[in-house]
């Protein structure tokens, strides 16, 4: 089956501008998360949906939010954007049945390609 | 929250050799612990992955320890490949079922020498 898309994949946007990036799941899956990865910081969790309700938090401003859509569809926004917002921002599916998310089983999360978002 | 802390930043090892990635963890309620594997502009992908109530967990050439008590969790790839180089992250989360918030290690860059 087709895995996590995210668009657009490359972003080019000036300081205090806003952005909107989209991530489809996993046919299927009801959870997305989102994360940022820097080369300084690695991956750092911003939030998690699920079933249309963000569910989990991680410590980024509010101008970092979410959403997601009946169809399990989800978009992040970043409001007036900072230099340091420059990043790739990934997203996360998976289904989930309230078990583990270990390898190889119904519960194990995927990755999509990132979207890479530059800001001048 | 939690931190997790990953050593080395890079490691260089030749083809055929061990190579060990370590981490530790602040959290002591923290009851899994995956590993990521992410290559030069690919997305990363799940590994192997342990939960608290086990101490040991090999697939292949792969295997995860974990230490509860030390709070901290090691990778261990024998008779290492070239294909293995790439950025590996560690992290722990406390999954209570209702979600699962990821706490990332800073990742080590893996470089597999012929």
């Amino acid at each position: 089956k087709a895995g996590v898309t995210q668009t657009p994949r490359y972003l080019i946007k000036t300081r205090g501008q806003q952005v909107t990036l989209s991530c489809s799941p996993i046919s299927g899956h009801r959870s997305v998360s989102w994360y940022q990865q820097t080369p300084g910081q690695g991956l750092q969790f911003l939030f998690e949906y699920f079933s249309e309700t963000q569910r989990n938090k991680g410590n980024f401003p509010g101008r970092f939010s979410g959403r997601q859509f009946s169809n399990s569809r989800s978009e992040m926004n970043v409001s007036t954007l900072e230099l340091g917002d420059s990043a790739l921002y990934l997203c996360a599916s998976s289904l989930p049945t309230g078990e583990f998310p270990t390898k190889g089983s119904y519960n194990e999360q995927f990755f999509g390609p990132g979207t890479r978002l530059t800001v001048l | 929250g939690e931190n997790v802390e990953q050593h080395p930043s890079t490691l260089s090892v030749q083809e055929g050799d061990s190579a060990v990635i370590k981490c530790t963890y602040s959290d002591s309620a923290s009851n899994y612990f995956p590993w990521y594997k992410q290559e030069l502009g690919k997305r990363p992908q799940l590994i192997i992955d342990i939960r608290s109530n086990v101490g040991e967990k090999k697939d292949q050439r792969i295997a995860v320890t974990l230490n509860k008590t030390a709070k901290h969790f090691s990778l261990h790839i024998t008779e290492t490949q070239p294909e293995d180089s790439a950025v590996y992250f560690c992290a722990a989360s406390l999954f209570t079922g209702g979600g699962n918030k990821l706490t990332f290690g800073t990742g080590t860059q893996l470089k597999v020498e012929l």
